[in-house]
């Protein structure tokens, strides 16, 4: 069965560093790719997602990933974090043709002041 | 603005008592989705739906039903609640053509 890691289940930053999230997967075929972030007591929102072409991948507030499918990942980035960027983050992986995505288990960031 | 819906967003429940959470979309989605939420597991999938009277398990549907009756509302069902069931229920809509999922904001339940 598909299975999506996300490494870092926790990070701390300082507002202006920059900020790299792993994901990774383990189906072989075709997959669209998603990040959602959920801001603290809100629901779940997307990011930015891949499903073909250029694989580096712009999203809302300045978020970037890039999907390299190789090491059949999907690293969502930014260069320099802000506080309002403390939130919950998960990688979503679409097998195939699939409706139904597979979770990690998302990345808590947190971002001082 | 197309949006989903869930009621209620918070619910206090005994061991036992039978508890139904309701999931409404006003996106015209054909798929739907129930997911719950707990601390070191992400999401996990519930149950979901492709479209009217169609419902499908997902990886923890013991103890819950869903019924799609129409395309807008999608409601779970706890048929005898359990305190293992304490959880954060999330519903989900998304269109076939783009899988982007579409969350609600939520139901926090509490089983005691």
């Amino acid at each position: 069965a598909q299975s999506v890691s996300q490494h870092n289940h926790h990070v701390i930053l300082s507002e202006a560093a920059s900020l790299e999230l792993g994901c990774n997967y383990s189906y072989g075929g075709t997959v669209n790719l998603f990040w959602y972030v959920q801001y603290p007591g809100q629901h779940l929102q997307l990011l930015l997602k891949y499903f073909s072409g250029d694989p580096l991948v712009k999203g809302i507030k300045g978020f970037e990933a890039e999907f390299i499918k190789s090491k059949f990942s999907f690293n969502l980035r930014k260069p320099s974090v802000q506080w309002s960027d403390t939130a919950e983050y998960f990688c979503a992986v679409n097998e195939g043709g699939s409706y139904i995505p597979t979770f990690g288990r998302g990345t808590s960031l947190i971002v001082h002041p | 603005d197309a949006e989903i819906t869930q009621s209620p967003r918070h619910k206090i429940t005994e061991t036992g008592r039978q508890v139904t959470l309701a999931c409404h979309q006003t996106w015209n989605h054909n798929n739907m989705f129930w997911y719950r939420q707990d601390l070191g597991h992400g999401l996990r999938l519930i149950h979901y739906s492709y479209g009217v009277q169609d419902t499908n398990k997902g990886e923890v549907s013991d103890g819950y039903s869903v019924s799609r009756s129409n395309t807008e509302d999608l409601p779970l069902t706890l048929e005898s609640a359990a305190s293992s069931q304490t959880s954060v229920y999330f519903c989900a809509s998304s269109e076939s053509r783009d899988r982007t999922q579409y969350f609600g904001p939520g139901t926090r339940l509490l089983v005691l």
